[in-house]
This record gives structure tokens, C-alpha cells and sequence, in this order.
């Protein structure tokens, strides 16, 4: 069984920190996305990260796909108190195929106060 | 609007009486999946669905039904719920887009089991 451990499982800042994300595996993935979920509502999807070392960026999120897939880590610059949510990290298992089976990291909440 | 309609968004009910939670897309999506989100567990995968008449076990199936016999919908059935069934329930679809698959997610239902 392949486990995706994020840390930290909480985190509260103040606007205009910085903070970052980590998203572990010993497993290695074919991709790995992140995800983004507010109260009441499903996930939203972020972004998907396929290449060992790829870094993208989402205005003031930047993520990054460790170097052998087997870990992510999300970045956020000068946070907003509209950043505030759960963050969950979701690996595709190597091979290629998901089927809409993701494994799921047990989340990030971020709460960014004002 | 693309969307996953899930219905109803909360229920409660007692132990041992049967429930559906239904599941509908728009998106013509061959793909459709359950999951579970409990609190420090983050998302896990209940059943999900290749395409009509195809349904496989994911992580944690004990206890639920599925059935797909048209593309867009795909309900959830507990038979005979027990208080462990008390959970935030996902239900997602997607386009099989190899490493790139994107999940649409609906908005949850919050089911307690008394």
C-alpha cells in the first residue's frame, strides 16, 4: 500500500507569511497533485507535477516534484487570508494509470488570520 | 455547468437502515469513485468505476455497494449502516488522462449514523 504523509497536519500564520507544505513518500509516483478544499465544499484541483524535479508555479504558489517522485512540497509566498483551507497532496501510482484511484495525503489545514 | 451532483448533503439516520447517496456527472466521464474524508485520515477510496457495468473495490469497501448502469450516475449504497459509516463522503469523476487525470469532486455528503 503505497502512504503519502503531509506535514504539518495544521498550520496558523499571520497575513503575509510564508509557509510551505511537505507532502513524503518511500513510494515512488507518477504524478503528483495537489489539491485544495474549503469548508463544505469537494476538492479543487491545483496542480499536477510529473517530473522529477518540475516546479511549477500558481501566482503565489509555487510547487515542487522532489527528484526520484517520491515527495512535493507546496509553497506559499506572502499568504492571504483567501489561502486559508485544506490542502491535500494525491500521488498516481506508478505505471501510469490511476483510474481515479489517487492515494490521498491526510491533509494540511491552513488557517492565515488577518 | 460541469459539475458532480451529489445528493442529499446531509443525512442522519440509525443504525441498520438502508441509504442511498446518489452521484451524478455531466461531463460524460467514464470514470466515477467514492471516497471517505475523516479528520486526520484524509481522503480514501471506497469504490470506483471504470465505465457502465465495471465497479471495483478501493481501500476501504466493507460495508457499501455500488452500481454504475448508466454513465452518469453512480450511487452509494449502505445496506445496513453502522455508527463507523459516520463520515464526510466524496464522490468524484474523471476523464482518463493517463498521468494528467483531473478529479471533479461534488460537494460532500455529511452522513451521521446514530
Amino acid at each position: 500500500t503505497q502512504l503519502l504523509e503531509q506535514s504539518p497536519q495544521f498550520l496558523s500564520i499571520q497575513e503575509g507569511e510564508n509557509l510551505t507544505v511537505y507532502c513524503n513518500s518511500s513510494s515512488v509516483f507518477s504524478s503528483l497533485q495537489w489539491y485544495r478544499q474549503e469548508p463544505g465544499e469537494g476538492p479543487v484541483l491545483l496542480v499536477t507535477v510529473v517530473t522529477g524535479g518540475e516546479v511549477k508555479k500558481l501566482k503565489r504558489l509555487t510547487f515542487q516534484f522532489g527528484d526520484a517522485r517520491k515527495d512535493s512540497s507546496l509553497h506559499i509566498t506572502a499568504a492571504q487570508p483567501g489561502d486559508t483551507g485544506l490542502y491535500l497532496c494525491a500521488g498516481a501510482n506508478a505505471g501510469g494509470t490511476s483510474y481515479g484511484k489517487l492515494t490521498f495525503g491526510q491533509g494540511t489545514i491552513l488557517t492565515v488570520h488577518p | 455547468e460541469a459539475q458532480v451532483t451529489q445528493n442529499p448533503r446531509y443525512l442522519i439516520t440509525v443504525t441498520g437502515k438502508k441509504l442511498t447517496v446518489t452521484c451524478s456527472q455531466n461531463m460524460n466521464h467514464e470514470y466515477m469513485s467514492w471516497y471517505r474524508q475523516d479528520p486526520g485520515l484524509g481522503l480514501r477510496q471506497i469504490y470506483y468505476s471504470m465505465n457502465v457495468e465495471v465497479t471495483d473495490k478501493g481501500d476501504v469497501p466493507e460495508g457499501y455497494k455500488v452500481s454504475r448502469k448508466e454513465k452518469r450516475n453512480f450511487p452509494l449504497i449502505l445496506e445496513s449502516p453502522s455508527p463507523n459509516q459516520t463520515s464526510l463522503y466524496f464522490c468524484a469523476s474523471s476523464t482518463y488522462q493517463g498521468i494528467n487525470e483531473k478529479l471533479f469532486f461534488g460537494s460532500g455528503t455529511q452522513l451521521s449514523v446514530l
